[in-house]
């Protein structure tokens, strides 16, 4: 398997923009989980799904935050609209739920709101 | 309030000498505790587990100790080696199924 997938790596937009978030978890992996890591608050968990329903989304800042996992192989974080303060990296990690939680990370999504 | 501590955001230490990197916890009754490395501009990888009616865990160069009297988790690298330098992260699962909790990570570096 190659791992969890994000996409893009890299993303710069300006303020007021939509920003779409993309992750493809590990094949077999029942929950999926999207962090935002910052220098200030280290990794914080925004929103996890098992068996693609939202469990928790607590962690989610504010409404212009959302989530989906409409099937098994995909997720999507969207930012509608973005602000400079939600610059930071995005993580998606996945983890098959009897297995201790042990969880495996994409390489990140990094965001800059100008 | 439940906190996770790492005592420092950076250690420096020559290689060939033992890394000891700290986690503290407050108001958690953790079921186990992880313990991850994250190199720059990757995400975190697992690296070690440790249930809480285990005392030490062992792997290679890393060893990893658990005292929930202290409520602290112990994290070591013996005969460390630049590529060691990274950053640490201690991970907590709380008792019942609840996602991990993980503290702000302590960036190692290893000077040769």
């Amino acid at each position: 398997d190659a791992g969890v997938i994000q996409s893009p790596r890299h993303e710069v937009t300006e303020m007021g923009q939509e920003v779409t978030l993309r992750c493809k978890p590990i094949s077999g992996h029942n929950s999926l989980f999207w962090y935002r890591q910052t220098m200030m608050r280290g990794l914080e968990l925004l929103i996890y799904f098992n068996n693609n329903v939202p469990i928790d989304d607590s962690g989610m800042p504010e409404d212009r935050f959302s989530a989906k996992m409409p099937n098994a192989s995909f997720s999507t974080l969207k930012i509608q609209p973005s602000e400079p303060r939600d610059s930071a990296v995005y993580f998606c990690a996945s983890s098959f739920a009897r297995g201790k939680n042990i969880q495996y990370f994409g390489a990140g999504t990094r965001l800059s709101v100008l | 309030s439940q906190k996770i501590e790492q005592n420092s955001e950076a250690l420096n230490i020559q290689e060939g000498k033992t890394a000891t990197l700290t986690c503290n916890y407050t108001n958690y009754s953790p079921a186990y505790l992880q313990w991850y490395r994250q190199d720059p501009g990757r995400g975190p990888v697992f690296l070690l587990l440790i249930r809480e009616n285990e005392k030490e865990k062992r792997k290679e160069r890393l060893k990893v100790t658990f005292d929930t009297t202290l409520k602290q988790s112990l994290f070591h690298i013996t005969a460390s080696q630049p590529a060691d330098s990274a950053t640490y992260l201690c991970a907590l699962v709380n008792s019942g199924n609840t996602p991990l909790v993980f503290g702000k990570g302590t960036r190692l570096s290893v000077i040769a």
